[in-house]
């Protein structure tokens, strides 16, 4: 079936630093959403792509369905970045949003 | 802004018992809904996808019987885990959208339920 690959699935980084997190999915998908689910339970949402980059102030995602991945990179990370990152990707056939496992990201001092 | 409120944030049911949970979609149009579980291992199921005018569309594991879904206008969706048992305990998530095939689907803080 459909799948989204997440990763890494844990990811520790200092304050100021940046990184990246990637998804890659098993069959060609017609968008991708990134959240950011917080220590409530809350799903935030960060991007919708159907295609290409998007920038928000130190978040910034790139999808490319033809070789079927997308990333999110987040620069000069802040502590209140901290909590899991989930991808999920919109099925071209089916239109089911499918979730990745989830990145769990801690920011320290 | 697109907002989706959920309520109860949490609940805790007896085991055997029924509880409802509600989705409330302000400031759009909510043609489309699904309802996911979040389990305590973190991962996402698709319990439901329900668009209005249309049949609700069930996952496989996840029945109209176990898990009825309303859906009655483009602003409001609920749902009810009955006859509630230890596994369906979890993270119930509403998110919402002018069409899941189409657009940014916006999440509720979802219902976190535990089942004694």
């Amino acid at each position: 079936g459909d799948q989204v690959e997440q990763s890494p699935s844990a990811l520790s980084l200092h304050e100021g630093t940046g990184s990246a997190l990637r998804c890659n999915f098993t069959t060609t998908m017609r968008a991708v959403q990134w959240f950011q689910q917080n220590s409530r339970g809350s799903l935030i949402n960060l991007f919708y792509l159907a295609s290409g980059t998007k920038e928000n102030g130190r978040l910034k995602s790139t999808f490319n369905s033809k070789e079927s991945y997308s990333t999110l990179h987040i620069r000069d990370a802040q502590l209140e970045d901290s909590g899991t990152y989930f991808c999920a990707a919109l099925t071209g056939n089916t239109g089911k949003l499918i979730f990745g496992l989830g990145t769990t990201l801690q920011v320290q001092p | 802004g697109a907002l989706v409120y959920q309520y109860p944030r949490r609940t805790i049911c007896k085991s055997g018992t029924s509880m409802r949970m509600e989705c409330q979609a302000v400031g759009f149009q909510a043609t489309s809904v699904a309802w996911y579980r979040q389990s305590p291992q973190k991962t996402f199921e698709l319990i439901a996808l329900s668009t209005v005018n249309s049949a609700i569309k069930y996952e496989q594991n996840f029945t109209q019987e176990k898990f009825p879904i309303s859906h009655p206008n483009l602003s409001f969706s609920s749902m009810t885990v009955l006859n509630a048992y230890l596994e369906d305990r979890g993270l119930y998530l509403c998110g919402a959208g002018l069409g899941v095939s189409q657009n940014t689907l916006y999440f509720g803080a979802g219902t976190r339920l535990s089942v004694l």
